[in-house]
């Protein structure tokens, strides 16, 4: 079935500074979806992405979704110990009426405070 | 904000045993999901549910697992005869349906088969 990878699979990093995860998939995305699990927590949902090269900003979040929309990208500036976390991508596919979401395998982000 | 509830939120079971998880989706929402998640794992498409009816269901989601709505309100997934490796996560979501629309979880029902 389809698989959505991301890498990488976790992240250490000194607060302060930056963070990206990369989503890619063999097959073209018809859109991403991010979310964020805090630990111990539930997914959260982030942005949707749908147009191909769309960049969307949120604080010091920026999501890109990649020109042949088979890639995105999270990138987070000057990290903050509120940013821990699993953050995963997740397509969304729409069929016959049928919504579905399969996610990626997730990057954990750790900060060092 | 409307929010999507599931009870228990911790389950112990004895293995062999059925258990039955418990999900409120949001109340205009129409697709309604099941997922799993292994500890430290990704989160697993388990089956949707639209119409009254199951939509699209994954490989995991065999015989021993059946969902029901049986009012307007509470949506429920059943383990028949639950194995060790059962045990996890278990998300309820739902959704609106229109093409923006986020994914609404639950705070999970933890379930340990031992």
């Amino acid at each position: 079935g389809q698989q959505v990878m991301q890498i990488p699979q976790y992240q250490h990093v000194q607060e302060g500074e930056d963070f990206t995860t990369y989503c890619n998939s063999s097959t073209t995305l018809s859109n991403i979806q991010w979310y964020k699990q805090r630990p111990g927590g539930h997914p959260v949902f982030l942005i949707q992405l749908v147009k191909s090269g769309e960049v969307k900003k949120q604080k010091r979040l920026t999501f890109q979704f990649g020109e042949a929309k088979k890639n995105s990208s999270l990138h987070i500036t000057a990290t903050q110990t509120t940013d821990v976390g699993t953050y995963f991508c997740a397509e969304r596919m729409t069929n016959f009426g049928n919504e579905k979401l399969t996610f990626g395998t997730g990057t954990r982000l750790t900060i060092i405070p | 904000e409307p929010e999507v509830t599931q009870t228990p939120s911790h389950q112990v079971t004895q293995m062999g045993q059925e258990v039955i998880l418990r999900c409120v989706p949001i109340s205009n929402h129409l697709y309604f999901y099941w997922y799993r998640q292994i500890l430290g794992q990704k989160v697993e498409f388990l089956v949707s549910f639209y119409n009254n009816e199951i939509s699209e269901k994954s490989e995991i989601f065999d015989d021993q697992f059946s969902v029901e709505r049986p009012d307007g309100s509470n949506f429920t997934l059943k383990i028949r005869s639950t194995k060790l490796e059962d045990s996890a996560m278990y998300f309820c979501a739902s959704i609106v349906g229109r093409e923006d629309s986020p994914l609404h979880f639950g705070n999970g029902t933890r379930l340990t088969v031992t």
